[in-house]
């Protein structure tokens, strides 16, 4: 059974460029949540998905957009891209019963 | 709002050593509260969790109890192994059910076990 699945692992990305981050979620899951994990700091909640609609969201600029697909799968775009936003970004996802399950994390990398 | 706290790292162990990672937390009501493990280059794992005052959670030889009157969830091991050289992150939700809660994160605390 498939975890959560993320792409592109790796990615570079120049200063005010846009990016656009996938995540496929665990075989009957339907919530999908994002964080951003600095290097040497823990994650930070970025926002969740459930129905296709951000149910929840952290305290992120509006630069930070998602999207949910019927399938339950989930794209994380940021716009005008930041060196600060260099950081790996997590996706989980869980459903009413489970917990979470986390990917392995896009490693974004802005110069 | 929450906030996690806990202890800054690195921690360097030989193996068979006794391991105390401690965590405390400020939260609104009755938050659940979580271990997890990152390995290097991996995502997140579930280490272990306890979702009310006093319960222990324990996993792979780890513990944590739930201690409201301290507001600490500090993890345990008796004897490490290399295989748990790792970073471990303490975390909180606010809500006990599976789902819809979010996760505030301390800053996590690397782990080196030497043979």
């Amino acid at each position: 059974d498939a975890g959560v699945t993320q792409s592109p692992t790796h990615l570079i990305k120049t200063r005010g460029q846009q990016v656009t981050l996938r995540c496929s979620p665990k075989s009957g899951h339907d919530t999908v949540s994002w964080y951003q994990q600095a290097l040497g700091q823990g994650p930070q909640f970025i926002f969740q998905y459930y129905e296709e609609e951000e149910r929840q969201r952290g305290n992120f600029p509006d630069r930070f957009s998602g999207h949910q697909f019927p399938n339950y799968s989930s794209e994380l775009n940021v716009n005008a891209l930041l060196l600060g936003d260099s950081a790996l970004y997590l996706c989980a996802s869980s459903n009413d019963r489970d917990g979470y399950t986390f990917g392995s994390g896009t490693r974004l990398t802005v110069v | 709002g929450n906030s996690v706290t806990q202890m800054e790292g690195p921690v360097t162990l030989s193996e068979e050593a006794f391991l105390t990672i401690n965590c405390t937390y400020t939260a609104t009501g009755y938050p659940s509260l979580f271990w997890y493990v990152q390995y290097p280059g991996e995502g997140l794992q579930l280490l272990l969790k306890a979702t009310k005052a006093d319960d222990k959670g324990s996993n792979k030889g780890f513990e944590a109890t739930y201690r409201k009157e301290t507001t600490s969830f500090h993890l345990e091991k008796g004897s490490v192994q290399v295989s748990d050289s790792a970073v471990y992150f303490c975390a909180l939700s606010d809500h006990s059910g599976a789902g819809s809660y979010q996760l505030t994160f301390g800053k996590g605390t690397k782990l080196s076990v030497i043979p």
